[in-house]
């Protein structure tokens, strides 16, 4: 199953507002990653946000983290029509002598002109 | 800079017939290397992981394996594709343990 999920699915807000992203996971975490993708592209990371933080800022972006809740949310402010993508949470798992990232199923943003 | 190249972009292939898939990255030594599946519209399945050189673990057992002939390749590859095959293989690479991953731009497999 997914470590991370994020809701809503489906996001499409005018341009100028701010968009919610939100992740859920499961397990314990040694920090989480927000990445986008543009359609038909790979994925780009965002910011990654460390257990022992609650909050990060990158220009437009900010990322909470709450362990209590196991959650994240990613925050885009002042949204414009080049934020149009599909953003995706993704946590660590150990597996063997590695590590490896799940990602969540992403939340597909759309901003409009 | 390091850099990770995926190719080709774009396949289409039959039912049957066989799958080479390569990816390569420069400007780093040792990476941990992933192949990942993305269905339309939805997230990340890890298919492989490689932790060096002729190290493979499989995350979902199915139709696909993978190989590291050199530090910095990872092959995925197929000997009769099916058409569950279908879909948009990421290549990833990442330096350090718990650190961001690179992507490739992906290839998109068509099964037909």
């Amino acid at each position: 199953s997914q470590q991370g999920e994020e809701d809503p699915q489906a996001l499409s807000i005018q341009e100028g507002e701010n968009a919610t992203m939100n992740c859920s996971y499961k397990t314990s975490i040694n920090n989480l990653q927000w990445y986008r993708q543009n359609s038909g592209r790979g994925l780009v990371h965002l910011i990654l946000i460390r257990s022992n933080e609650r909050e990060k800022h990158s220009g437009r972006l900010r990322v909470t983290l709450d362990t209590s809740k196991k959650s994240s949310s990613l925050l885009i402010t002042a949204s414009r029509a080049a934020d149009t993508a599909s953003y995706f949470c993704a946590t660590v798992a150990r597996m063997d002598s590695s590590y490896k990232l799940i990602f969540g199923s992403g939340t597909r943003l759309l901003v409009r002109p | 800079s390091q850099t990770i190249h995926q190719w080709p972009a774009t396949l289409v292939q039959p039912v049957g017939s066989p799958l080479s898939l390569e990816c390569t990255v420069e400007g780093t030594s040792n990476p941990n290397l992933y192949w990942y599946r993305q269905a339309a519209g939805r997230g990340l399945q890890l298919l492989f992981y490689s932790v060096g050189i002729g190290q493979i673990s499989s995350e979902v057992p199915q139709n696909l394996s993978a190989s590291r002939p050199q530090d910095r390749q990872f092959i995925l590859s197929s000997k009769k594709l099916l058409l569950s095959d279908s879909g948009f293989y990421l290549c990833a690479w990442t330096g350090q343990v718990n650190s961001p991953l690179h992507f490739g731009n992906g290839t998109r497999l068509t099964v037909t």
